[in-house]
């Protein structure tokens, strides 16, 4: 069974930069069916998609963010990543990594979202 | 200010019907079968209930069924039952920019 957990801070402070990982188990994250996205819930809202990457490293990133964002992939590691520079408190939010069905663009898996406060 | 337009909120009752719709344009839900929905419940991450449109992942019941029609979308829960209560949120492929992926702002679905 497929499997994705966030891992990083969970208290980032304004103009920092946050850094979430997303291990991947119970699958290969250098599957050509799939690739691997960042989406965020600020507390009471709804879902907005922060960017993907492909195992090859082909990203694509929502123009909000794009500025400030940076997703990385370690297939040694099974493992993906998210930078998001210069954060404010609109940053605040459940991430949560997820896999993304090449094609149908649909998420079919979820990490369990860490909360990310940002504050001072 | 989302891409993809849903109600806020719909209720039913016990075993009624119910209809959610998410509207887009061109570029997203009227121009691509990539429209996905998605259940969650308070403190839980949000699970795939349809993909492609009106395809349910094995699993998920069938009184799920999803329908498209021009920029309109729409996820049709018959037979409702309490633990269908959650908030239903859409999505769908764009060819706006680099985006990819575009979220409705959610619906909130009580069981009366």
């Amino acid at each position: 069974q497929l499997q994705l957990q966030e891992s990083g801070p969970g208290l980032v402070k304004p103009s920092e930069t946050l850094s979430l990982t997303c291990t991947v188990s119970g699958g290969s994250i250098s599957s050509s069916s799939y690739y691997w996205g960042w989406i965020r819930q600020p507390p009471g809202k709804g879902l907005e998609w922060i960017g993907s990457i492909y195992y090859s490293g082909s990203t694509y990133y929502n123009p909000s963010l794009k500025s400030r964002v940076t997703i990385s992939v370690d297939t040694s590691k099974n493992q993906f990543s998210l930078k998001l520079s210069s954060v404010t408190a609109a940053d605040t939010a459940v991430y949560y990594c997820a896999r993304v069905i090449v094609g149908a663009t649909c998420v079919d898996y979820w990490g369990q979202g860490t909360l990310v406060t940002v504050s001072s | 200010q989302s891409a993809l337009t849903q109600p806020a909120s719909v209720s039913g009752s016990p075993g009624q019907s119910i209809t959610i719709s998410c509207t887009g344009t061109s570029s997203d839900v009227g121009g691509y079968n990539y429209v996905s929905w998605y259940q969650q419940h308070p403190g839980k991450a949000p699970k795939l209930m349809i993909y492609d449109v009106s395809n349910r992942p094995s699993g998920v019941s069938n009184r799920f069924s999803g329908s498209k029609s021009g920029n309109t979308a729409s996820l049709t829960i018959s037979g409702l039952q309490a633990e269908d209560e959650a908030d239903y949120y859409c999505s769908s492929y764009t060819s706006s920019s680099t985006l990819e992926v575009v979220f409705g702002g959610g619906t909130k679905l009580t069981v009366l």
